[in-house]
């Protein structure tokens, strides 16, 4: 993989299910992958710096792991709620040269 | 808010012109990073700048240029504008520490600039 992929590209889900996206990184030269969630006319705000293989990071109902040896990391939203309606993106730098994913846009409708 | 300012938040220009947006980081960041998004693509890397100094760059051609100023605020340039720049701009400011690699930073925001070429 040479560029950040992510999936799925849209989800839509009800409150209170739980859900999870891909990130796909190069996993050569790795030093660390970003997660933001993106909300409709605000800024990208930073969810995780992740940087070892096996990482996970948590905060509140929302977690990340990281696999660098495969090159991929999950996002999971436990019991998801109206205002996590937004674009998840995540970022990693092969070579000094951050690259994000397209985003992942996740409307959860209650 | 992450503290970090852009302006202007929206521009018209025409093909040919020149364009200057500004950054303002969020205090105490030496770091500043500038993106450009297309619709429908994720963030792409511009360039990164570190006390004042450019620290990596993207695959955009030289006539987009930046600078850092002593109070760590930044300016991205764009000259002779052609159609397909016409995207979002967004900063993003960090701390930089000399002990790990910059990439490792949490990024702070700003909202963006609108740039629109007719």
């Amino acid at each position: 993989i040479l560029n950040v992929e992510q999936s799925p590209q849209s989800l839509h889900v009800q409150e209170g299910d739980s859900t999870n996206f891909t990130c796909s990184f190069p996993s050569s030269n790795f030093y660390a992958l970003h997660w933001y969630r993106w909300e409709t006319a605000k800024s990208p705000e930073a969810l995780f710096v992740m940087t070892l293989n096996g990482d996970e990071k948590k905060k509140g109902r929302i977690s990340a792991t990281l696999n660098t040896k495969e090159g991929y990391s999950y996002l999971y939203i436990k019991g998801s709620q109206p205002e996590d309606s937004a674009t998840y993106l995540c970022a990693s730098e092969p070579n000094n040269d951050m690259r994000f994913g397209a985003g992942t846009r996740l409307t959860v409708k209650p | 808010e992450t503290g970090v300012t852009q302006s202007p938040t929206h521009l018209i220009k025409t093909r040919g012109q020149q364009v200057t947006l500004r950054c303002s980081s969020q205090s105490g960041h030496n770091t500043v990073s500038w993106y450009q998004q297309a619709l429908g693509q994720g963030p792409q890397f511009i360039f990164q700048y570190y006390r004042e100094e450019e620290n990596g760059r993207g695959n955009f051609p030289p006539r987009f240029s930046g600078l850092q100023f002593p109070n760590y605020s930044s300016e991205l340039n764009v000259n002779a504008l052609e159609l397909d720049d016409s995207a979002l701009y967004l900063c993003a400011s960090s701390l930089g520490l000399a002990y790990r690699p910059l990439s490792t930073d949490t990024q702070y925001f700003g909202p963006g600039t609108r740039l629109t070429v007719l």
